[in-house]
């Protein structure tokens, strides 16, 4: 079964913190995005990467950066989290050139900054 | 970049009914349709998906959702729904050949006994 996961289930970090997001997938993708869901908003693209080592800034990036040094490891880091950066960050995979395919996606880690 | 619309953000409907949940996107070309259900406290999961050919695409759970192009939406339909049905339900668009996913805002469907 194709698996992709996301470390933490459920984080509470104060304002000013710096907050790492792990997220691993098995599938041998070369795409990961990061998303973020928040009530009445849907799903907001932060940043995805399309190789090792490679990034690009999605609709929401401000506050925001990312980490593959590994293919099958993608990091979503707040720098300074900030409590607008409570929410619920979705991690999700697909294959090169598999538009047509599914985007598989983590758990979720919730975030609450206080 | 494509624009997603789920015109109803909440649906409540009682059990055994049917139920229609409504996604339309912006713009005509090539385009792939996914629908994807989120239950409480989980990721999303394909619910089904439509490439190319038949334009009523049947997925799991007992959904089905029609393409038209003309109008440009891929509703969602189950002509019976059950309390498991309780989710929230998303609609996403992939432009061929990117992997840039568009998402709705979502429709969260309640399914009353």
């Amino acid at each position: 079964d194709v698996k992709v996961t996301q470390s933490s289930r459920y984080l509470v970090k104060r304002t000013g913190e710096k907050v790492f997001l792990e997220c691993v997938q098995d599938m041998d993708h070369e795409n990961m995005f990061w998303y973020r869901q928040d009530p009445g908003l849907g799903l907001r693209l932060i940043y995805f990467s399309y190789d090792v080592k490679m990034k690009e800034k999605g609709d929401i990036p401000e506050g925001y950066s990312v980490s593959r040094e590994k293919k099958e490891r993608f990091s979503l880091i707040l720098e300074s989290a900030s409590t607008n950066q409570t929410s619920m960050y979705l991690c999700a995979s697909i294959g090169q050139g598999e538009g047509t395919g599914e985007l598989f996606f983590g758990e979720g880690s919730r975030l609450t900054v206080l | 970049a494509q624009s997603v619309t789920q015109l109803d953000s909440q649906v409540p409907v009682f059990e055994e009914a049917p139920v229609e949940l409504r996604c339309n996107y912006s713009s005509s070309v090539s385009v792939y349709l996914f629908w994807y259900v989120q239950y409480p406290n989980q990721g999303l999961q394909l619910l089904l998906k439509y490439l190319s050919g038949s334009t009523l695409v049947k997925g799991i759970n007992g959904f089905e959702a029609e393409f038209n192009k003309s109008q440009t939406s891929f509703h969602l339909r189950k002509p019976s729904v059950h309390i498991s049905d309780t989710a929230e339900y998303f609609c996403a668009v992939s432009e061929f050949p990117g992997n840039q996913f568009y998402f709705g805002t979502g429709t969260s469907l309640t399914v009353i006994p």
